[in-house]
């Protein structure tokens, strides 16, 4: 199973800032297939970026994702009011399909 | 727009079984090449992945569940369910059920249901 660690563990910005959330994997992930997703309070995930880099449908251009192998990236260029949330990565290149333990980003 | 919808009891006894079915529209469940997950997360803490299921019927699940969990589709009702037998405390959580974006990948969910909670207490 690949454990996926995410770092760090909270992330305290203020909007407008710039957010570097790191998922690092415990072998490589096949294909790149690693999603990050962004949860809020009693609401379901919603899917920002799959395939490692690809932005999914009606996703600002402010969420980017890289990396490739075993150490992925989301980067958010300049956090909105409504970006403070957790955060959790994804791989699903292998069985079975494992998460991060999630990255709370803050209101600082 | 695809929608999916969880339902089932909210509350199971210890040792008994948890049955979930997650109901699609705006789609056919069998009309094109996608997998269809559970997937779930305890009252505060982080998501797991539970299991996957191709319109076709393969079907692959969580070792983490042992031989618990059991996944299935029914395409004449547009219906995929998953079944959890001999559950304990440690499975109450908040079931979603949701779709990948991209055909032929097991990931990547980009439609999700609401989540339905189910509590194991006796």
């Amino acid at each position: 199973e690949i454990v996926l660690t995410q770092s760090p563990a909270t992330l305290a910005l203020s909007p407008g800032e710039r957010a570097t959330l790191s998922c690092g994997a415990s072998q490589s992930v096949s294909s790149d297939y690693l999603a990050w997703y962004q949860q809020k309070p009693g609401l379901a995930p919603r899917l920002l970026i799959y395939d490692a880099s690809s932005r999914a449908t009606g996703i600002p251009d402010r969420f980017s994702g890289s990396g490739s192998g075993a150490v992925f990236t989301l980067t958010i260029s300049r956090l909105e009011p409504e970006d403070f949330a957790v955060y959790y990565c994804q791989q699903y290149g292998s069985s079975p399909q494992t998460f991060g333990q999630g990255t709370k980003v803050e209101i600082k | 727009q695809l929608q999916l919808q969880e339902s089932g009891p909210g509350l199971v006894k210890p040792s008994e079984s948890l049955s979930l079915t997650c109901t699609v529209s705006g789609g056919s469940i069998s009309s094109d090449n996608y997998y269809w997950g559970w997937i779930r997360q305890p009252p505060g803490k982080g998501l797991e992945w539970i299991g996957s299921i191709y319109s076709g019927g393969s079907s692959d699940s969580n070792p983490s569940l042992k031989r618990r969990v059991t996944i299935s589709v029914d395409t004449s009702k547009n219906q995929f369910s998953v079944r959890l037998t001999s559950v304990t405390a440690a499975d109450t959580a908040v079931y979603y059920c949701a779709r990948p974006g991209k055909e032929w990948e097991r990931g990547g969910f980009d439609y999700w249901g609401q989540g339905a909670l189910v509590t194991v207490s006796s």
